[in-house]
């Protein structure tokens, strides 16, 4: 069965220090989609980036960028020069692919990163 | 456009009795998702909808809980005989399509509370 680890249940930083978020996940499948959201104080979850399995490819979106590593199992979420209003919990999901027998039910999540900034 | 809105946006409620949350996804989105946040902890997938079929109720955490849908629209979720660990966020998200690529947009959640 498919499972996500996020080991850092809290981290702590001040403005401007850059951050990462680790990621860990568990799939029997080769076919798969990781994701990850953010949690602010409002509650509502904001998707941030979705990735697929077979591409390895880092990607960098503003002040944000992701590093997805097939062969640890990892896909890690770098904030760089963090704000304040940056600070929310960020959860990491995974996702295995509909046609490998896995359905669509849902995604599985981390437990959850929060972040907070001060300034 | 308008996203996926939840009522109520705060439940509170005896132990024992019944309770219906609503969903309204976004317009044209044909998958619907319920999810369950307990304080502290990630995101617990209890049910989906393709359409008004649930093909996978597996997530759905006792027979107590039920859902439906009309259509490609409106999902409620009714938790009967509610008991205290039923406490927690319930979210649901929408989707384009079904499938496992397409990314989940999530409502603000209702917060149930049962004392």
């Amino acid at each position: 069965a498919q499972k996500v680890t996020q080991a850092q249940t809290e981290i702590s930083v001040v403005e401007k220090e850059d951050v990462t978020l680790d990621c860990v996940y568990e799939t029997r499948d080769t076919t798969y989609y990781l994701f990850w959201y953010k949690q602010p104080p409002s509650g509502e979850l904001v998707f941030l980036i979705r990735r697929n399995s077979f591409d390895e490819q880092n990607e960098i979106s503003g002040r944000y960028s992701w590093n997805f590593q097939k062969s640890t199992s990892s896909f890690n979420f770098t904030i760089t020069a963090s704000q304040v209003v940056d600070s929310a919990v960020y959860f990491c999901a995974l996702s295995e692919a509909w046609y490998s027998g896995g359905g669509a039910d849902g995604l599985t999540f981390g437990k959850g990163t929060h972040l907070i900034i001060q300034p | 456009g308008a996203g996926v809105s939840q009522s109520p946006s705060n439940k509170v409620t005896e132990k024992g009795k019944d309770v219906e949350l609503r969903c309204d996804p976004i317009s044209g989105h044909t998958a619907l998702y319920w999810y369950r946040q307990r304080l502290g902890q990630g995101l617990e997938f209890l049910i989906y909808f393709q359409g008004n079929s649930a093909p996978d109720k597996s997530g759905l955490p006792s027979d107590r809980f039920s859902a439906e849908r009309t259509g490609e629209s409106v999902s409620t979720l009714t938790i009967q005989r509610t008991q205290q660990e039923d406490s927690a966020v319930y979210l649901c998200a929408s989707s384009p399509q079904e499938g496992v690529s397409y990314e989940q947009y999530f409502g603000p959640g209702t917060r149930l509370t049962v004392t």
